[in-house]
């Protein structure tokens, strides 16, 4: 049972590239959170899915895109990255949104030069 | 904007010392989260309190929860230096477009002296 699993651990980007980040969990979880947490700003919340093929915007949706075509895969699309994406990116899991908390991936860290 | 707003932003102890931390929010909830994050690492839920309950325990943290203040606080007693992380409070929304999102607050770095 791994969890959540992101991948890549790191990443460093040219301003303009374009990457995916990957969130995988195997807990069968229907809720699916993306977030980023910068110095001084806590977490927030970029895409949400509430379900395969349902998702939503969040606090700062500008600048990303997501699907959720499974229930185990939600990854995060750079469109064109930019030095403010610079940041630490965690994908989120929970079974419903009243009764349980989420489990939490181990983070990407995203540079963008 | 952030929902939740914690006080204080950071708090400096001695093992032994009890801990407390509050959390305030703005708009109605199911229920809010307190998460625990050491330095570099992904967050870990500690405990989840519903909004028509008013104190929870788990082990050495006692969390409480007034909707009438829109605030909450988490106390961890006996505290250790393993307990030394940041501590985040999360609210999950109660309606509208809102409903279910979980919303962070920014913190409170918590530090305990051996």
């Amino acid at each position: 049972n791994a969890g959540v699993t992101q991948t890549p651990k790191f990443q460093v980007l040219k301003t303009g590239q374009s990457m995916t980040l990957q969130c995988a969990q195997d807990m069968n979880h229907e809720y699916m959170s993306w977030y980023r947490q910068d110095p001084g700003m806590g977490l927030r919340l970029i895409h949400y899915s509430v379900g395969a093929g349902i998702t939503d915007q969040g606090e700062v949706p500008n600048g990303y895109n997501v699907s959720r075509s499974t229930t185990e895969d939600f990854p995060l699309r750079l469109l064109s990255a930019a030095p403010s994406q610079t940041s630490v990116y965690f994908c989120a899991s929970s079974p419903d949104r009243i009764h349980y908390g989420y489990t939490f991936g181990s983070g990407t860290r995203l540079t963008v030069v | 904007s952030q929902q939740g707003e914690e006080d204080p932003q950071a708090l400096s102890i001695q093992e032994g010392e009890n801990a407390t931390m509050n959390c305030s929010y703005k708009t109605s909830i199911n229920n809010l989260q307190w998460y625990r994050q050491n330095s570099g690492r992904g967050l870990v839920h500690l405990i989840l309190i519903r909004s028509n309950e008013r104190e929870k325990h788990s082990g050495r943290l006692r969390v409480t929860l007034d909707t009438s203040k829109k605030s909450s606080s988490l106390l961890i007693t006996a505290s250790r230096a393993a307990d030394t992380a940041s501590y985040f409070c999360a609210t999950s929304a109660a309606g509208g477009t809102s409903y279910g999102k979980l919303t962070f607050g920014q913190g409170t770095i918590l530090t305990v002296h051996p």
